[in-house]
C-alpha cells in the first residue's frame, strides 16, 4: 500500500524557519517525481514545489521562490521542504504528493494527509 | 499562468441524485486535466486524469469529459461518501494550477 506521511509542521513566528519531511512507503520512492502542495485556511489547493526523481531538477511557485528549498534523500525514502523567512500567508496545511510515472508535467496519484504550518506571533 | 475556474462554488444535492461540476481553463490544455476529491482532514484522492480516465478503484459513477478549455466531472447517483470538495488541476504547463473547488453538500 502506497503511503506518504508528512511531519514537521507547527507554530512559528514570522521570519522564522521550519523543515517539513515526508516519508514514502509501499513503492520505489527513487522512481517518482514529488511535489509539495499547500492549502491555506478556507482556500483551495496551491502547488508549491516540484523535485525530479533524481533530485537534479526543482521548480518553485513564485510565492515561495528564494525562501523555500525542496530536497530529497532517496536512501531514506524522504522528501523535505526547508522553509525560511516565513510569512503569515504561508500558514497552510502542507501536503506531499506523488507523480505517477508520466514525466514532470503530471497529476498526483497519491497524497499524504498533510502537516499544519502556522505562522503567527 | 493558466487560471482554472470551477463552478458552481457550492452544489446542494440529495443522495441518489446526480451532480455536474464544471472546470474552465484560461487557455487550451488539451486533455491534461485531473479531478480530485478532498474531505476535511484527509488526503486528497485522485479521481480522474487525462480528463476522462478513472483512477484505480474509482467507482464508475464518477466520469470526466471535455478537452481544450471546458471540462466536466459528473457524479451519477451521489452516495453519502461522495459529499466533499472537488478540485480540478491542469498539468500542461508550469506552474501546475488548481481550480478553487466545488463543495458538494447534502441538500
Amino acid at each position: 500500500e502506497v503511503q506518504l506521511v508528512e511531519s514537521g509542521g507547527g507554530l512559528v513566528q514570522p521570519g522564522g524557519s521550519l523543515r517539513l519531511s515526508c516519508v514514502g512507503s509501499g513503492f520505489t520512492f527513487k522512481n517518482h517525481e514529488m511535489d509539495w502542495v499547500r492549502q491555506a485556511p478556507g482556500e483551495g489547493l496551491e502547488w508549491v514545489s516540484f523535485i525530479s526523481n533524481s533530485g537534479n531538477n526543482k521548480y518553485y511557485a513564485d510565492a515561495v521562490k528564494g525562501r523555500f528549498t525542496i530536497s530529497r534523500d532517496n536512501a531514506k525514502n524522504s522528501l523535505y521542504l526547508q522553509m525560511n523567512n516565513l510569512r503569515a500567508e504561508d500558514t497552510a496545511v502542507y501536503y506531499c504528493a506523488r507523480h505517477p510515472n508520466c514525466g514532470y508535467d503530471c497529476y498526483h496519484d497519491y497524497w499524504g494527509q498533510g502537516t499544519l504550518v502556522t505562522v503567527s506571533s | 499562468e493558466i487560471v482554472m475556474t470551477q463552478s458552481p462554488a457550492t452544489l446542494s444535492v440529495s443522495p441518489g441524485e446526480g451532480a455536474t461540476l464544471s472546470c474552465r481553463a484560461s487557455q487550451s490544455i488539451g486533455s491534461t486535466l485531473a479531478w480530485y476529491q478532498h474531505k476535511r482532514g484527509q488526503a486528497p484522492r485522485l479521481l480522474i486524469y487525462g480528463a476522462s480516465t478513472r483512477a484505480t478503484d474509482i467507482p464508475a459513477r464518477f466520469s470526466g469529459s471535455g478537452s481544450g478549455t471546458e471540462f466536466t466531472l459528473t457524479i451519477s447517483s451521489l452516495q453519502s461518501e461522495d459529499f466533499a470538495v472537488y478540485y480540478c488541476q491542469q498539468y500542461t504547463k508550469w506552474p501546475l494550477t488548481f481550480g478553487g473547488g466545488t463543495k458538494v453538500e447534502i441538500k
